[in-house]
């Protein structure tokens, strides 16, 4: 049983769009939730990651908002390129343990 | 920045050979490491975890006789598959914490294995 669950599976977006991937869980007792990238044939990279006592975390063109009451959690990528174009899993732990990954989403950027 | 080296990217081999796969922590000691499985087009599945000087801890439904897993030190884990058969192929991917228990610090760059 996934305790992640993700969506959308794909999702295309032209150039300079956002990309919003959503992620759900029931474990309150999660207290970190990292994003990761993965390209074809390449081990996954941290790209952000969040803590419950904060809402929202920004790096770069990369956004994390988190809604704890929701138990809830998405990634916005913003003005989007080509070079994002690869797959993002969210992931959530306890304790900073193993991780719990979604299923991940294919994100490809139309130039 | 903390690098995980896995070693080999790719490996073919015959069916009822044993195949090991390295994973090493470059820059820090990794007290922790994590192995998974990656099957085309789906997300990463934790297969055990292991920390140094200890046995490892298998996932449920995971073979521990049939991936035998080795964390001898704290930069080094080596996963080998015993027995290989085509569906053990697959890409397996470790990922090395410097504290132990944390799951997510970085991921090697995985290794294809083809069983044939």
């Amino acid at each position: 049983q996934q305790q992640v669950k993700q969506s959308p599976q794909s999702l295309i977006v032209q150039k300079g769009g956002i990309s919003i991937i959503n992620c759900a869980y029931e474990n309150t007792a999660f207290d970190y939730f990292p994003w990761y990238q993965q390209f074809p044939g390449k081990g996954p990279a941290l790209l952000i990651a969040i803590r419950p006592d904060v809402s929202e975390k920004k790096e770069g063109r990369f956004t994390i908002s988190f809604n704890k009451s929701a138990k809830q959690f998405s990634l916005h990528i913003m003005d989007s390129q080509p070079g994002d174009s690869a797959t993002y899993f969210c992931a959530a732990s306890k304790n900073d343990y193993k991780l719990s990954f979604g299923a991940g989403t294919t994100v490809t950027v139309r130039a | 920045g903390a690098v995980v080296s896995q070693h080999p990217s790719r490996v073919i081999c015959k069916s009822g050979t044993s195949v090991k796969i390295e994973c090493r922590s470059l820059d820090f000691q990794a007290t922790t490491m994590f192995w998974y499985r990656q099957f085309p087009k789906q997300s990463l599945m934790l297969m055990a975890t292991s920390n140094e000087g200890s046995k490892a801890t298998y996932e449920q439904g995971v073979e521990k006789d049939k991936f035998l897993i080795n964390h001898a030190s704290l930069t080094l884990s080596t996963l080998t598959v015993t027995s290989a058969h085509p569906e053990d192929s697959s890409f397996y991917i470790c990922s090395a914490s410097p504290r132990a228990g944390f799951g997510g610090y970085t991921f090697g760059s995985g290794t294809r294995l083809t069983v044939v």
